[in-house]
């Protein structure tokens, strides 16, 4: 299947810095890629739609200037916590949807996840 | 608007046994897709399983089939020959109908196989 990678997997932080994680489609071009934050033992929020030239699209109760979304390329998506508190603490986790005809572009692919933790 | 509903927070199976995960769905739209994610303590998403509102025939990968009854808008995962390495957050999935694709996901079931 399709490789999405993020990075940095796991990062800790101190409060008010800011923390940038980067989401890339490694082996396919995505359009759109998707942001999400879990928190433990719960589902996937979804956060933004991230459209490769232009600008994301939040989620209702998603700070745009909190979490700046940058999607600058087919195969790289970009999110910003800014002046991260405790509270920004979570499990953020990317897809990108595969482009194309067929059955693949119905998929989403997901990263491996990203485990902020703000102190 | 649309939902997806897992009643199951927890389920165990023995190993090598079936399991069913329960996913009913509620959606207005007569085009839509349903995904099932399996999500293992590391925390990634692993895709497992795709069924279109239109496929005629119920989806099946490997040891995985989606047991799609649309008139009753259900969507369960059957896991066939259960393996240890199955436990595990399953996750089931609604794609939305317009342009952004986004997902739409339940709560989630967390699966125990025992040996």
């Amino acid at each position: 299947g399709a490789v999405v990678s993020q990075h940095p997997s796991r990062v800790i932080c101190k409060s008010g810095t800011s923390v940038k994680i980067e989401c890339r489609s490694l082996d396919f071009q995505a359009t759109t890629m998707f942001w999400y934050r879990q928190f433990p033992k719960k589902s996937l929020m979804l956060m933004a739609t991230s459209n490769e030239g232009s600008k994301a699209t939040y989620e209702q109760g998603v700070e745009k200037d909190k979490f700046l979304i940058n999607h600058a390329s087919l195969t790289l998506s970009t999110l910003t916590v800014t002046s991260a508190h405790p509270e920004d603490s979570s499990f953020y986790i990317c897809s990108a949807r595969a482009t194309g005809t067929g059955r693949g572009q119905e998929t989403q692919y997901f990263g491996p996840g990203t485990r902020l933790l703000v102190l | 608007a649309q939902k997806i509903t897992q009643t199951q927070p927890g389920m165990f199976v023995q190993e090598k046994e079936a399991v069913t995960l329960d996913c009913t769905y509620d959606t207005s739209d007569p085009s839509y897709g349903l995904f099932w994610y399996k999500q293992p303590s590391s925390g990634e998403m692993i895709f497992l399983i795709y069924q279109g509102s239109y496929d005629q025939q119920n989806a099946t990968e490997g040891r995985y089939s989606l047991n799609f009854q649309k008139a009753r808008k259900s969507a369960n995962l059957v896991i066939s020959a259960s393996q240890l390495g199955d436990s595990a957050m399953y996750f089931c999935a609604m794609r939305e109908v317009d342009s952004s694709y986004k997902l739409i996901f339940g709560s989630g079931t967390r699966l125990l196989v025992r040996p």
